[in-house]
């Protein structure tokens, strides 16, 4: 059971980027996934989750209307698309699996993260 | 700064017990679950509680953890010198169309 991230870098602010995370070992589609962040030295912050057939999606206050999550249940891959970037979005961003539901922080399988530095 | 609150650091010594509180709202850990990470420097984090009180395979009995209306808290017993880490409390919020929201995070550190 594997979370592999990819994608990060460094971004001018106002920029974007995807971010990428590719599962094995398990049924990816039977499962929501999250992105959560960690900025140096700060604790964890949820970012968004997205449900196992795709359908719901939800958005920290932080994300809403800058950042849009998908999956590919194809290729087992979750994406992470980030618009408007600022300053304070620089973090290293982990894709976790959620439950089988949405609507609980239940986080058993957590990648190693990929850097976003948003720096002029 | 997070709706849910932790204490930002505790401490004990080798064999003692300590506990860690968090604290929410009628909307977070007042009508959900709330799951503890545990994450040591450089490390992702780690599930050590699920469901309020229940510990995954592997997680020593050690570390238990209760729910009470809108505040949760999680003992360490026998401190180990390797229980140094970060300890975060999640939930989820009903609130704002939905969300998680995790605890600032308290570092713990062995005497």
């Amino acid at each position: 059971v594997q979370l592999l991230e990819s994608g990060g870098g460094l971004v001018r602010p106002g920029g974007s980027l995807r971010v990428s995370c590719e599962a094995s070992g398990f049924s990816f589609s039977t499962y929501a996934m999250s992105w959560v962040r960690q900025a140096p030295g700060k604790g964890l912050e949820w970012i968004s989750e997205i449900s196992g057939g795709g359908s719901r999606k939800y958005y920290a206050d932080s994300a809403k209307g800058r950042f849009s999550v998908s999956r590919d249940n194809s290729n087992n891959t979750l994406y992470l698309e980030m618009k408007n970037l600022r300053v304070e979005d620089t973090a290293v961003y982990l894709c976790t699996r959620g439950d089988i539901i949405t609507g609980a922080a239940a986080f058993d399988i957590w990648g190693q993260g990929t850097l976003v530095t948003v720096s002029s | 700064q997070s709706v849910v609150t932790q204490p930002p650091s505790a401490s004990g010594t080798p064999g003692q017990t300590v506990t860690i509180s968090c604290s929410g709202t009628s909307s977070n850990i007042g009508s959900n679950f709330v799951y503890w990470y545990q994450q040591f420097p450089g490390m992702v984090p780690k599930l050590l509680i699920y469901r309020n009180d229940q510990r995954p395979s592997g997680v020593p009995d050690r570390f238990s953890a209760s729910k009470s209306g809108t505040s949760a808290s999680l003992a360490i017993s026998g401190l180990r010198s390797d229980d140094e880490a970060d300890y975060y409390c999640a939930a989820w919020d009903d609130s704002l169309s939905g969300q998680v929201v995790f605890g600032g995070g308290t570092k713990l550190t062995v005497l």
